[in-house]
């Protein structure tokens, strides 16, 4: 049993290029969520979904995209990578956004933009 | 705005009991997560609150007081693998969760 993937586990990337971080969990859930993680900052939301079909933005959503067109993938793209975006992404899923339903995390994606 | 307010960093001796506090202000309220994440990992579950009180679950208590904002995590027994950071996260009515930058906790043998 994976649970959640993530790919790339790192990257090296030019400004202005176009990326996708590829999110895959094999639990059936029906949410998920795309965060990044910053030195000194909580984890901050970008994009999430509530279930397959649907999506909504978080916290920090310019400069990203994301898509859900089955329950098990949940990709994010950023259309023209800038410096800022240097972080550590972390895709996530929980079987609902509500009640005690914790947020199972992959092991993220460790991006740097020059 | 939002926020959730935890200390940076705190040490604490092998075998003895510490305590992370966790303060909030949120647009509305619908639970109160604790996590761990160990360094260049990803966050892992430890407790959940909605009601005030406390939650054990072996070694590890949540306590949660909904009218103060406040909430602390109790850490006993410490051993070293508990050194991690401990972050807090707050499920708003967007039902979105708002998270802390998380306490650093050093354990020194």
């Amino acid at each position: 049993i994976a649970g959640i993937t993530q790919a790339p586990t790192s990257q090296i990337l030019a400004a202005g290029r176009r990326m996708t971080l590829r999110c895959t969990q094999d639990m059936r859930h029906n949410a998920m969520y795309w965060y990044r993680q910053d030195l000194g900052l909580g984890l901050r939301l970008i994009h999430y979904s509530n279930t397959a079909g649907t999506t909504g933005k978080g916290e920090v959503p310019d400069g990203y995209s994301v898509s859900r067109a089955n329950t098990d993938d949940f990709p994010l793209t950023l259309a023209s990578a800038v410096p800022s975006q240097t972080s550590v992404y972390f895709c996530a899923s929980s079987d609902s956004m509500e009640g005690s339903n914790e947020q199972f995390f992959g092991p993220g994606t460790r991006l740097t933009v020059l | 705005g939002q926020n959730i307010d935890q200390p940076t960093e705190m040490t604490a001796t092998e075998g003895a009991i510490v305590q992370i506090n966790c303060t909030y202000q949120t647009s509305g309220f619908n639970g109160l997560f604790w996590y761990q994440q160990h360094a260049g990992e990803a966050p892992t579950f430890l407790s959940y609150n909605v009601l005030d009180g406390l939650e054990e679950k072996g070694r590890f208590s949540s306590f949660l007081s909904r009218s103060k904002g406040y909430s602390y995590l109790l850490l006993k027994e410490l051993q070293m693998k508990d050194s991690a950071s401990y972050l807090c996260a707050v499920r708003d009515s967007n039902y979105q969760l708002i998270w802390g930058a998380g306490t650093k906790l050093i354990i020194k043998p």
